[in-house]
């Protein structure tokens, strides 16, 4: 039972590049969620999702785009790169019942 | 609007002492809090968690008391290792919260020294 899987665990953009952050889960969550953590800071709610088929923003929605056409997989895209966005992403999912978010171990990204 | 406000770190503290972290809440209804801990390098894990007021949350020697009166849910611990150093976040959800989502308060670092 592998959890909550996120790659690459670390990359470097050039401004203005795009990439997408994959993330899955093998628990059958129907919630899922992508944060990013800024150094210092705490968690900010980027996108999440009740279901396959339907996404919502969070705080910072900005700069990314989200798809969820599985139950098991919730990328994070990047399109056009900005040093703004060089953080540490972190995909959890939820079962919507118990209420514990599991989270994976992490993205860290860095835009220069 | 609800939220969550936790004591700034980093709190350094000697192997074996006594450890408060302070969290309170603002929120209009009966939340559940939680507390959230994230070792070096890893994504965040379930500490321990409370879903109703004078009920207490424990897991691995910490323990947390959900206090409605004083909108608390303050994180204490009788002995710390070294292996407790992380960083500690206190969160809350609401009951009916359709989608799941938790507020996370900013967190708080704590290094234990040997």
């Amino acid at each position: 039972n592998a959890g909550v899987t996120q790659t690459p665990k670390f990359r470097i953009l050039k401004i203005g590049q795009s990439m997408t952050l994959q993330c899955t889960q093998d628990m059958n969550h129907n919630y899922m969620y992508w944060y990013r953590q800024d150094p210092g800071m705490g968690l900010k709610l980027i996108y999440y999702s009740v279901g396959a088929g339907i996404t919502d923003k969070g705080e910072v929605p900005n700069g990314y785009n989200v798809s969820r056409s599985t139950t098991e997989d919730f990328p994070l895209r990047l399109e056009l790169a900005a040093p703004s966005q060089t953080s540490v992403y972190f995909c959890a999912s939820s079962s919507g019942t118990v209420h514990e978010q599991y989270f994976g171990p992490g993205t860290r990204l860095t835009v220069t | 609007g609800d939220s969550v406000t936790q004591m700034e770190g980093p709190v350094t503290l000697s192997e074996e002492a006594f450890l408060t972290i302070n969290c309170t809440y603002t929120a209009t209804g009966y939340p559940s809090l939680f507390w959230y801990v994230q070792y070096p390098g890893e994504g965040l894990q379930l500490l321990l968690k409370a879903t109703k007021a004078d009920d207490k949350g424990s897991n691995k020697g910490f323990e947390a008391t959900y206090r409605k009166e004083t909108t608390s849910f303050h994180l204490e611990k009788g002995s710390v290792q070294v292996s407790d150093s992380a960083v500690y976040f206190c969160a809350l959800r609401f009951p009916m919260n359709r989608d799941d989502k938790i507020i996370f308060g900013k967190g708080t670092r704590l290094h234990i020294l040997p």
